[in-house]
């Protein structure tokens, strides 16, 4: 059936360094990807996503990679802030005219000063 | 232009008890889905309207249901409350015209079962 899971539940890093949030799931057929990041007290904020026929997609700060062989996917942070604390959710769209989303359990990313 | 508003943000009721909250979307926006959080299951989808059609549905029983107007606005009402019932619940607005449009979430309603 459908998943989407989370390696890591909790990671902590320096400020200044670089995050790697880690994401495998399981539907082949999901042709999109979002991570979400939510802080304590306010809903999902998207942050990039990134369609199965890419395996790269970079944004401000953010680099997110698909690895459909192993059906991988990650978050890259580049020089992690304080304001980067939160709990970051990988979800996956099933495409088509499925609009629903199969969040993962997601990872707390707590960045230390 | 305004993101998406949830009302009431906190909800305290009692079980067996049933419950209406409220979601206007981003204007412009036609689709409005629904999701449970918990700390045991995460993020859950519940289901999804556009133009006032629910167009796709989650694995929740029949006590959860949904409607949304023709402003797009959407409403959901849990009956009978059990104490599991007792979560953040989330709405989120898109264009969902075409896939891949991207879903963006309200700040929740905290509903707690007592």
């Amino acid at each position: 059936g459908e998943s989407v899971g989370l390696h890591l539940p909790t990671l902590s890093v320096q400020e200044g360094d670089n995050s790697i949030i880690n994401c495998a799931y399981s539907n082949s057929a999901s042709d999109y990807f979002i991570w979400y990041k939510q802080e304590s007290g306010k809903g999902p904020q998207f942050i990039i996503d990134i369609r199965s026929n890419m395996d790269k997609r970079q944004g401000q700060r953010v680099t997110v990679l698909l690895n459909k062989t192993v059906k991988h996917l990650s978050l890259q942070i580049a020089a992690t802030q304080p304001g980067d604390s939160a709990v970051y959710f990988c979800a996956e769209e099933g495409g088509g005219s499925n609009y629903k989303l199969t969040f993962g359990k997601g990872t707390l990313l707590t960045v230390n000063p | 232009k305004a993101g998406v508003t949830q009302t009431p943000r906190y909800l305290i009721k009692t079980r067996g008890q049933q419950v209406t909250l409220s979601c206007s979307p981003i204007s412009g926006h036609r689709s409005v889905s629904w999701y449970q959080q918990t700390p045991g299951q995460g993020l859950q989808f519940l289901f999804e309207y556009f133009s006032e059609t629910q167009r796709n549905k989650g694995n929740f029983p029949g006590r959860f249901s949904g409607r949304q107007f023709s402003n797009s606005r959407s409403e959901m009402n849990v009956s009978t409350l059990e104490l599991g019932d007792s979560a953040l619940y989330l709405c989120a607005s898109s264009l969902a015209t075409n896939p891949g449009d991207t879903q963006y979430f309200g700040p929740g309603t905290r509903l707690t079962v007592l």
